[in-house]
């Protein structure tokens, strides 16, 4: 059975700070699919990356930054130099590669407030 | 504008009643899901559609029902049966080849109150 789990609950921190979500994944398939999305406020949840099991390159894009790792079978994101804007849910998700219909299992969601 | 369209925003049910959430997209998508979010938590499928006529149960099926008439619309009631219906409904939708890893797409969400 495939599951994500997101331990930080709530994270607040500064304008300008640095930050790192975390999550991680447990999963019997040799091919699957990890993604992170942004849900503010309005609800809407936002795609943000995906990223399949055999690449393991780090993608950054601007001040976002993804870290994954199979060995600890963790994909965590950073926002560098925070700013208000980023004040959101954050969720992580995994599909798995044999999985008819595209499913999505999400993590919990961590909470990140960042105070001006 | 190309995107996944929910409606209503907010709406009330009273006990006893059915209730039913539009989902439409114009992304000519295949495949379309409703996922439901309770207040701190994460999303849970409770049904999905990969081709017109065809859809098949999620995690928490129970008390919703949906049907899948034309490819762009996914409607979800949610029954009498639902005895916990309050939340968060979240539709969705994908391109659908079969095979696992397509990006799924996001409406803005409804939300259901029971008073």
């Amino acid at each position: 059975a495939q599951k994500v789990t997101q331990a930080q609950t709530e994270i607040s921190v500064v304008e300008k700070e640095d930050v790192t979500l975390d999550c991680v994944y447990e999963t019997r398939d040799t091919t699957y699919y990890l993604f992170w999305y942004k849900q503010p406020p309005s609800g809407e949840l936002v795609f943000l990356i995906r990223r399949n099991s055999f690449d393991e390159q780090n993608e950054i894009s601007g001040r976002y930054s993804w870290n994954f790792q199979k060995s600890t079978s963790s994909f965590n994101f950073t926002i560098t130099a925070s700013q208000v804007v980023d004040s959101a849910v954050y969720f992580c998700a995994l599909s798995e590669g044999g999985n008819a219909g595209n499913m999505l299992t999400f993590g919990g969601g961590t909470r990140l407030m960042v105070k001006p | 504008d190309g995107g996944i369209t929910q409606s209503p925003k907010y709406l009330f049910r009273k006990e006893g009643q059915n209730v039913t959430l539009s989902c439409e997209q114009n992304l000519n998508h295949d495949a379309m899901y409703w996922y439901r979010q309770d207040p701190g938590q994460g999303l849970r499928l409770i049904y999905y559609s990969q081709i017109v006529n065809d859809f098949q149960k999620g995690d928490i099926a129970e008390g919703y029902s949906v049907s899948r008439e034309k490819k762009e619309s996914f409607p979800l009631t949610v029954t009498s049966a639902q005895k916990n219906p309050t939340a968060f409904y979240l539709c969705a939708s994908s391109i659908s080849t079969g095979s696992s890893g397509n990006t799924i797409y996001f409406g803005e969400g409804s939300w259901l109150t029971v008073v």
